[in-house]
């Protein structure tokens, strides 16, 4: 079956830095995404990998390793606003749908 | 205006009446998607079109379907509301170009 495993809640300070884990178990795979989603809104998309590695976005980063099946979004610089669920997912086809298998969430509360 | 657009935000329907989601984008994108968000569970794809004469189902498309108007217009029906279809449900675009989906803001779908 798919799958994608990762953790449900993460609370960290402001300022600190957080890393959200992301293993996955899928037929295929063509890259790894996260969304993030406050409450009450709709998810937003943050970054892509589909090669091995780190890409930076600001105070986001996010890396893979195909090999692991495993990647991470890193959040630096906590703020509190940066309290909301991230969603890692999955493109596991090469098709033209683009579509996607997303993970169950990790809800990360930030503390002053 | 917003992007990905979707009516109604909310809703409360009885069992057994039939109901339609709506969704309209201006990205002027091919593919839409809409996907059914339950708490705990993440996101699961109902059902995906690459275009207007394109339909596919996701792993969730018992008890809905859907119609692809035009390349702007997705629509998603319950032919006969059950309590367990109760859930937020949220319509998706993108295109070969985007790296991410763009997300409408949701409709509340409540069934009693």
């Amino acid at each position: 079956g798919q799958s994608l495993e990762q953790p449900s809640e993460v609370t960290a300070v402001e300022g600190a830095i957080v890393q959200i884990n992301c293993t996955y178990q899928t037929s295929g795979f063509y890259g790894l995404s996260w969304y993030q989603q406050h409450d009450g809104g709709a998810p937003t998309f943050l970054s892509y990998n589909a090669l091995d590695g780190l890409e930076e976005t600001g105070r986001f980063s996010s890396f893979l390793s195909r090999s692991d099946s495993y990647g991470y979004l890193l959040l630096q610089e906590l703020q509190m606003k940066d309290s909301a669920s991230y969603f890692c997912a999955v493109r596991d086809n090469k098709d033209s749908s683009y579509k996607l298998i997303f993970g169950s969430g990790t809800r990360l509360l930030v503390r002053p | 205006d917003a992007d990905v657009t979707q009516t109604p935000r909310n809703r409360i329907t009885k069992t057994g009446k039939r109901i339609m989601l709506e969704c309209s984008q201006t990205k002027g994108h091919d593919r839409m998607y809409w996907y059914r968000q339950d708490p705990g569970l993440g996101l699961r794809l109902i059902y995906y079109s690459f275009d207007v004469k394109d339909i596919n189902k996701g792993e969730i498309s018992d008890g809905y379907s859907v119609s692809r108007q035009a390349q702007a217009k997705f629509s998603l029906s319950l032919e006969s509301a059950i309590p367990n279809q109760t859930a937020l449900y949220f319509c998706a675009t993108s295109d070969e170009g985007s790296r991410g989906y763009t997300f409408g803001s949701g409709t509340r779908l409540t069934v009693v």
